[in-house]
């Protein structure tokens, strides 16, 4: 089974200024893909960014990029010039690929960050 | 707006009774699932339906079904309600073909009292 662990209950930063959430999984699978998640108080999930385990690129989205380490099974997350809006929780999450048809795509999650931006 | 459904919103309920949560998946999304996300537990996979059909399960109690009718729009049933039911539950869609993006709703808040 997969595991998928948040390090940091909660952060904070300043406005413009750039955080990192940490993220670290364990799996024996080779063929994998990562998420990051936003709920912010609306407690709408929104994705924020994904990670395919066979690209060595990190990906990134505007302001939001990836650390991914895959040998040591870690998928931080960064946030630069952080905005009011990016108060949320942040959720890691994992998901296999399955090879059966590709129909099983069920998400295992971290218990989440807690970032508050600060004006 | 992900395009994902869930009806209510909102929900309050005392122990022992029942109730039905409802999901209408992204037009054209085959796959969907439900999650629960307690204070306890975190956010944990329930149960999935593709097309209709049962695919896999999760950390869901006997107490609580679900099934996707041909509509494609999916319902989570829970009986039996205890305290510890109270939680947001999320229903998520994604495609068929390896798509590996699901689209989330905004989540049935339910109280047990």
């Amino acid at each position: 089974a997969q595991t998928v662990t948040q390090s940091q209950p909660e952060m904070s930063v300043q406005e413009a200024e750039t955080v990192t959430l940490s993220c670290t999984y364990d799996t024996s699978e080779n063929n994998y893909y990562l998420f990051w998640y936003k709920q912010p108080p609306s407690r709408q999930m929104i994705l924020v960014i994904r990670q395919e385990a066979y690209k060595q690129q990190n990906a990134t989205e505007n302001r939001f990029s990836v650390n991914f380490q895959k040998a040591a099974k870690s998928f931080s997350l960064k946030i630069s010039d952080s905005q009011l809006g990016d108060t949320a929780m942040y959720f890691c999450a994992f998901m296999k690929l399955s090879n059966s048809g590709g129909s099983n795509y069920k998400l295992t999650f971290g218990k989440g960050t807690l970032l508050t931006v600060n004006p | 707006d992900s395009g994902v459904t869930q009806t209510p919103k909102h929900l309050i309920t005392a122990t022992g009774q029942r109730v039905t949560l409802r999901c209408s998946p992204r037009s054209g999304d085959l796959s969907v699932y439900w999650y629960q996300q307690s204070l306890d537990q975190g956010l944990q996979f329930l149960i999935q339906y593709y097309n209709g059909e049962e695919r896999a399960k999760g950390n869901i109690l006997e107490r609580f079904s679900a099934q996707q009718f041909p509509d494609l729009h999916s319902e989570l049933n829970l009986s039996s309600l205890e305290l510890g039911d109270s939680a947001l539950y999320f229903c998520a869609s994604s495609a068929n073909v390896r798509n590996t993006e699901a689209f989330f709703g905004q989540g049935t808040r339910l109280t047990v009292v």
